[in-house]
This record gives structure tokens, C-alpha cells and sequence, in this order.
């Protein structure tokens, strides 16, 4: 059963448009969310995160909003550059696990110049 | 940011033989280090935790036999698979972070590609 989910296996997106990832979860028990970003051949790095207890979380061209309701989250990327080419993984934390991260499957964003 | 480095970063071996991989944390102490596993277009998966000077802890379906984690230092972390067979192959990754927290944030090796022939 796959707690973390990203139904979009690719996007693209033209340069200097928003790119827009979404991500579901199934566990309701998931309290902090983030989202990490991997080129090829080297290992996901930390993007951006969000608590629960919030709705919104922004830090630069990157803004990543939750639905509680929904189980859903996104990573709005505005506006998107080529090198934001990667793929982008969606992870989620359980109260009480700390770091033992859910990974979603990944997204592949393509933006293209 | 913190660098985490792994060694090697692919391998091919026989069918029966151990395959060591090492996880080191470059420029900080880690007080955790985590090890996933990843297959083609899937997901990482964690297969364990490591808190330096005491025993991993497995996740579910995880074979702690096969599996050998040791984690020795504040800056190292080692993944055996032993008695490696062909359904081995995979990607494994290993993280690291100087904290416990969820908030706390991992920094990810650029992975070990092991081919068990």
C-alpha cells in the first residue's frame, strides 16, 4: 500500500511558467511533509517542508501548500527555470517516527527554454 | 550545506559473495544515519535507522541478517548485504542527520549502485 503518492510520473513545463507537483498521502497520522529534489546521480536534497499546523510554507520561488482535508500537498515552483530540471520527491513523517521518512515515488520536471 | 559522501559508488559481484558500502558524513556529526534502497522509477524506500553506539532498527519486511548495519562513528555508517543474490541489485542511499527531529534535516549520499550477478 503506497502512503505517499505522486500520479504524475513527468511534467513539463516552459521557462518562466509555474510548475505546479502534487502529492497525495493516505495516512492521516503524516504531520510534516517535505519535498526533495534529485538531479542524476546524486542523492535528494532537502527543498522545502511543512508542518501540519500550517497551510503554506514559501521560501523563495518555491511555495509548497497542504490540504489537511484532502491529504494533499503541492510544490508550486514560480517562476520555473531549466535548472529546476530534476525529479522531485514528495516525503512525509508520522507523529512520533521523527525522521523515518514515506517517500512518494517522484515526479520528473522538465523545464524547457 | 553538509556533505555526505558513499563509497563505492557502483559495484558488481557474484551471486553468494558480501558487498560492504560505507556512508560518511564529510563535515558534521551524525547522530543518525539512514539507509534506503530504491528501485527503478519506484520510490526510496528505508530500510533502516542507525544511532551511533547502539543497534539499527529495522523497517518492516527488512532482514536484519542480511542487512548488517554498523554504525561505529559519529561519521560513519556501514551497510553489509550478505550473501548477495541477483534480487539485491538495487540503488541503496544512505542519509544523514546531526538531529533526531523530524525538522531536523537529512543530507542524502549520491547513492551505491550494486549489480549482483
Amino acid at each position: 500500500d503506497q502512503q505517499v503518492k505522486q500520479n504524475s510520473p513527468s511534467l513539463s513545463v516552459q521557462e518562466g511558467r509555474i510548475s505546479i507537483l502534487n502529492c497525495d498521502y493516505t495516512n492521516s497520522m503524516f504531520d510534516y511533509f517535505l519535498w526533495y529534489k534529485k538531479y542524476p546521480a546524486e542523492g535528494p536534497t532537502f527543498l522545502i517542508s511543512i508542518s501540519s499546523i500550517k497551510d503554506k510554507n514559501e521560501d523563495g520561488r518555491f511555495t509548497v501548500f497542504l490540504n489537511k482535508s484532502a491529504k494533499h500537498l503541492s510544490l508550486h515552483i514560480v517562476p520555473s527555470q531549466p535548472g529546476d530540471s530534476a525529479v522531485y520527491f514528495c516525503a512525509a513523517s508520522r507523529w512520533g517516527r521523527g525522521q523515518n521518512f514515506v517517500f512518494g515515488p517522484g515526479t520528473r520536471l522538465s523545464v524547457l527554454p | 550545506g553538509a556533505v555526505v559522501s558513499q563509497h563505492p559508488s557502483w559495484v558488481i559481484c557474484k551471486s553468494g559473495t558480501s558487498v560492504k558500502i560505507e556512508c560518511r558524513s564529510l563535515d558534521f556529526q551524525a547522530t543518525t544515519m539512514f539507509w534506503y534502497r530504491q528501485f527503478p522509477k519506484q520510490s526510496l524506500m528505508l530500510m533502516a535507522t542507525s544511532n551511533e553506539g547502539s543497534k539499527a532498527t529495522y523497517e518492516q519486511g527488512v532482514e536484519k541478517d542480511k542487512f548488517l548495519i554498523n554504525h561505529a562513528s559519529l561519521t560513519l555508517s556501514t551497510l553489509t548485504v550478505t550473501s548477495a543474490h541477483p534480487e539485491d541489485s538495487s540503488f541503496y542511499i544512505c542519509s544523514a542527520s546531526s538531529g533526531t527531529l523530524s525538522t531536523d534535516t537529512q543530507y542524502f549520499g549520491p547513492g551505491t549502485r550494486l549489480t549482483v550477478l
